[in-house]
């Protein structure tokens, strides 16, 4: 059982490129979460979906686009890179019928510089 | 503005005693609060959870407290073990799981 994976673990782009980092989940969660985690702060939510078809914003949406077309998988993208958008991300998925700990499982992170 | 804060970055324990890790906020509508627990190249994984109308919760080795006039919790780990040595970060919601508020984490090392 794989749980959440997330690809790739590890990015170099320059500023202004392209990338889409994948999350996909195997638990058939409905629930699809991005945070990013940057040092001296705490996770923070880009963006989330709540079912197959849907997304919706975060506390630090800017500058990421998400797309949900299929159940199991979640795309964050970044059109035009910054370096403030150096950091570490991670991915969640959730069964929303588990109130204990609002059953998050975490992938194990993507680290991205850009320089 | 953070709204969870951990004011320790680190926190350092002989194994066999006790570690306690703190963890305040400042929305007052915050009525569900987590640990969650990190190695290194790892996610986070739940640890203990607690709903604001208790003022505690166990699950073994590990107890919350929750003091809401103080907006405060904690995290009791008796007895540390080297096997907890890991990144704690405590996190908050407000109406529901979709928004969790995390800390910036203490980092716990468990002395053999």
């Amino acid at each position: 059982n794989a749980g959440v994976t997330q690809t790739p673990k590890f990015r170099v782009l320059k500023t202004g490129q392209s990338m889409t980092l994948l999350c996909a989940q195997d638990m058939n969660h409905e629930y699809m979460y991005w945070y990013r985690q940057d040092p001296g702060m705490g996770l923070r939510l880009i963006h989330y979906s709540v079912g197959e078809g849907t997304t919706a914003k975060g506390e630090v949406p800017d500058g990421y686009n998400v797309s949900r077309l299929k159940k199991q998988n979640f795309l964050l993208g970044l059109e035009s890179a910054a370096p403030s958008q150096t950091s570490v991300y991670f991915c969640a998925s959730r069964d929303p019928s588990r109130q204990a700990n609002y059953g998050y499982t975490f992938g194990s992170g993507t680290r991205l510089t850009v320089v | 503005d953070q709204q969870v804060k951990q004011n320790s970055p680190s926190l350092s324990v002989q194994e066999g005693r006790i570690s306690i890790l703190n963890c305040d906020y400042t929305n007052s509508m915050f009525d569900y609060f987590l640990w969650y627990k990190k190695y290194p190249a790892e996610g986070p994984t739940f640890l203990i959870s607690i709903s604001s109308i208790k003022d505690k919760n166990e699950d073994g080795r590990f107890t919350v407290f929750l003091n809401k006039s103080a907006k405060h919790l904690s995290l009791h780990i008796v007895p540390s073990q080297p096997g907890d040595s890991a990144v704690y970060f405590c996190a908050a919601s407000e109406g529901g799981a979709n928004n969790l508020f995390f800390g910036t984490g203490t980092r716990l090392t468990v002395i053999p």
